[in-house]
């Protein structure tokens, strides 16, 4: 089965900081996505990669950036961590035909 | 208008029954269609995906896809409590790898 990995299940970081969220996927997919949940608002859409040192923006991308120097890393960085980046991060992985995703486990990050 | 909209639920149904889920897209050249279960708490898991009008089937799964409606549905047969969820419709952007998720629908089946 292919595996996603996600370093934190859960991680609490102070306002201001620097935060790495890293995923890990063992199948050789060519894409993958960080997304956020919220209650009420779903699941949307940071940043996305579809080969190495590639990257687009998704629909909500400002406040992070992203980092994929290996095909099977994919990093999520907030620069400045703040309380409402307070949520739960899932990274997802595909081919490249992109029929459907694999997702990790998730991060629940909280900032206070 | 969102892109992928379901009905956020809780729709209620009974142990044994079947239960019926569903979601409309607006975009018509849509070709690939994917339903999610989350329990929760957990991240996201694929259960069925179609890409042609019709039946799908899958165990006691079935997807419905009717492209010229623009809907497509998750039929539940025999519904367990363990079946108690939420379902995300999941709609693939064409000639992209990203997906657009609907809200879900949190389903609750009562023993």
């Amino acid at each position: 089965d292919v595996k996603v990995t996600q370093s934190s299940r859960y991680l609490v970081k102070r306002t201001g900081e620097k935060v790495f969220l890293e995923c890990v996927q063992d199948m050789d997919h060519e894409n993958m996505f960080w997304y956020r949940q919220d209650p009420g608002l779903g699941l949307r859409l940071i940043y996305f990669s579809y080969d190495v040192k590639m990257k687009e923006k998704g629909d909500i991308p400002e406040g992070y950036s992203v980092s994929r120097e290996k095909k099977e890393r994919f990093s999520l960085i907030l620069e400045s961590a703040s309380t409402n980046q307070t949520s739960m991060y899932l990274c997802a992985s595909s081919y490249q035909g992109g029929n459907g995703y694999t997702f990790g486990s998730g991060t629940r990050l909280t900032v206070v | 208008q969102k892109e992928v909209e379901q009905n956020s639920g809780p729709l209620s149904v009974p142990e044994g029954a079947i239960a019926s889920l569903n979601c409309t897209y607006s975009d018509r050249v849509s070709q690939s269609f994917f339903w999610y279960r989350q329990y929760s708490g957990k991240s996201p898991e694929l259960i069925m995906s179609i890409y042609s009008n019709g039946d799908k089937e899958d165990g006691r799964f079935t997807a419905q896809l009717n492209k010229a409606s623009q809907y497509v549905s998750l039929l539940i047969r025999d519904s367990q409590p363990s079946d108690s969820a939420t379902y995300l419709c999941a709609v693939k952007v064409r000639d992209t790898g990203k997906l657009i998720f609907g809200q879900g629908t949190t389903l609750q089946v009562k023993p």
